[in-house]
């Protein structure tokens, strides 16, 4: 993950917005994803955005990629309590198989 | 659609001894599966890719011939922790490529396996 940087912690308050930062390094990054892990379960698919995208929008979820500046983010609109989780950004490498996944970010929402 | 299914779920050993963790897709054929390593609050860190029959590919600094990966079909890879000892402890994960026909796009986790050697 140390090519894939995101802020540790984010404490929002419940129905307000939450922004999750993450920068990148490698220029080669064909797909970005942003992933959600719950305590001790493994990781939740949430969305991607091909790297050809600015902004992709799903439901509560808004992703926003600068990739002349490397910068990926996810907006959660009118974030919930069930949103507490760690969320994970990861780079698919081109011509790799490989996710590199960035250092987690844990959101906490409170009431 | 595109479900993996990882057990145990958690294991806990002696040391010296071996654990077998399994990764199976339920309804999807997986050419590639992917074993992950996450220490507590941290990120996860991939040991290595497995295709199906043919050997892995270990990232650097990972000992394959202490984390031993099997891919000998399309649906099943394991991941054996040979001679455990407590710094082995941690929680593994295996992810497999979703076939581009699917409806999602990219990779499956599943749902991890803690491994504690006392």
């Amino acid at each position: 993950g140390e090519d894939v940087e995101q802020s540790l912690f984010l404490s929002v308050r419940e129905g307000d917005s939450s922004v999750i930062n993450c920068t990148y390094t490698d220029s080669s990054s064909t797909y970005l994803y942003w992933y959600k892990q719950e305590p001790g379960a493994g990781l939740q698919l949430l969305t991607y955005i091909f790297s050809n995208m600015d902004m992709k929008q799903d439901q509560r979820l808004t992703v926003l990629l600068n990739k002349k500046d490397k910068h990926l983010s996810l907006r959660i609109a009118d974030t919930q309590t069930g949103d507490s989780a760690i969320y994970f950004c990861a780079d698919h490498r081109e011509n790799t198989d490989k996710l590199i996944f960035g250092t987690g970010t844990r959101l906490q929402v409170f009431p | 659609g595109a479900v993996v299914s990882q057990h145990p779920s958690w294991v806990i050993c002696k040391s010296g001894t071996s654990v077998k963790i399994e990764c199976r897709s339920l309804d999807f054929q997986a050419t590639t599966m992917f074993w992950y390593r996450q220490f507590p609050k941290q990120s996860l860190m991939l040991m290595a890719t497995s295709n199906e029959g043919s050997k892995a590919t270990y990232e650097q600094g990972v000992e394959k011939d202490k984390f031993l990966i099997n891919h000998a079909s399309l649906t099943l890879s394991t991941l054996t922790v040979t001679s455990a000892h407590p710094e082995d402890s941690s929680f593994y994960i295996c992810s497999a490529s979703i076939p581009a026909t699917g409806v999602d796009y990219g990779y499956t986790f599943g749902s991890g396996t803690r491994l504690t050697v006392v």
